[in-house]
């Protein structure tokens, strides 16, 4: 079963216009991560943003923020006044606590800023 | 500088010979990882070590061999080379095997074509 799900296979924004990026998971696990990372077309993957299952308020990291919503078992990346530089592959991944730190990854969303 | 490297970056060859990368990483990191990026972008995980010991093995076809000389060091070699081989390569490493905050740091990716 698929635990991660990236509903959005690409997703268009303006400049300066905000964007979320949807992401929900499944798992049994009561402890658990979720993970952000960006792949631009260099290739790299770039570490984003992290949200643990108990923490309280949703993470933010600059310009990102996951809105994390438990019981809904989602987490969606907004990316706030995007820039040219956002274009990239972004991926949802998840970690469970029981799982040896082994990350668990979406399909992906290819987000595309326009000038 | 580079917290995580691999070699070599392009690697072409053809179906039947067999082929290695090496990654190593500056971190003091425990534990180290191998993930493949297949053509369509998804990322799997196929092996993890901890302190040069084998954790993960995610079902992966035994003529890819892991080796990890010391817990800087993880290399992936692969006998003889299948068309379904070509991807891009990904060496991770993390703080710990079981750290929940711990963010998994990525490589530049080897881009492996088999030909």
């Amino acid at each position: 079963a698929q635990k991660i799900t990236q509903t959005q296979p690409g997703m268009f924004v303006q400049e300066k216009e905000a964007v979320t990026l949807d992401c929900t998971y499944d798992t049994s696990d009561p402890s658990y991560g979720l993970f952000w990372y960006k792949q631009p077309s260099s290739g790299e993957m770039i570490f984003l943003i992290y949200q643990g299952s108990y923490d309280q308020q949703n993470a933010t990291e600059g310009r990102y923020s996951l809105n994390f919503q438990k019981a809904r078992k989602s987490a969606n990346l907004v990316i706030s006044a995007s820039q040219l530089g956002d274009s990239a592959m972004y991926f949802c991944a998840m970690r469970e606590n029981t799982g040896f730190q082994k990350l668990v990854f979406g399909t992906g969303t290819r987000l595309l800023v326009s000038p | 500088d580079t917290a995580v490297s691999q070699t070599p970056k392009y690697l072409v060859t053809q179906m039947g010979n067999d082929k290695s990368i090496k990654c190593e990483q500056n971190l003091g990191h425990d534990t180290m990882y191998w993930y493949k990026q297949d053509s369509k972008k998804f990322l799997k995980i196929m092996f993890s070590y901890n302190n040069k010991e084998l954790i993960i093995n995610e079902t992966v076809p035994n003529r890819f061999s892991p080796k990890s000389p010391d817990k800087a060091h993880l290399n992936l070699h692969i006998n003889s080379l299948e068309l379904g081989d070509s991807a891009v390569y990904f060496c991770a490493s993390s703080p710990t095997l079981t750290g929940e905050l711990d963010e998994q740091y990525f490589g530049p990716g080897t881009r492996l074509t088999v030909t």
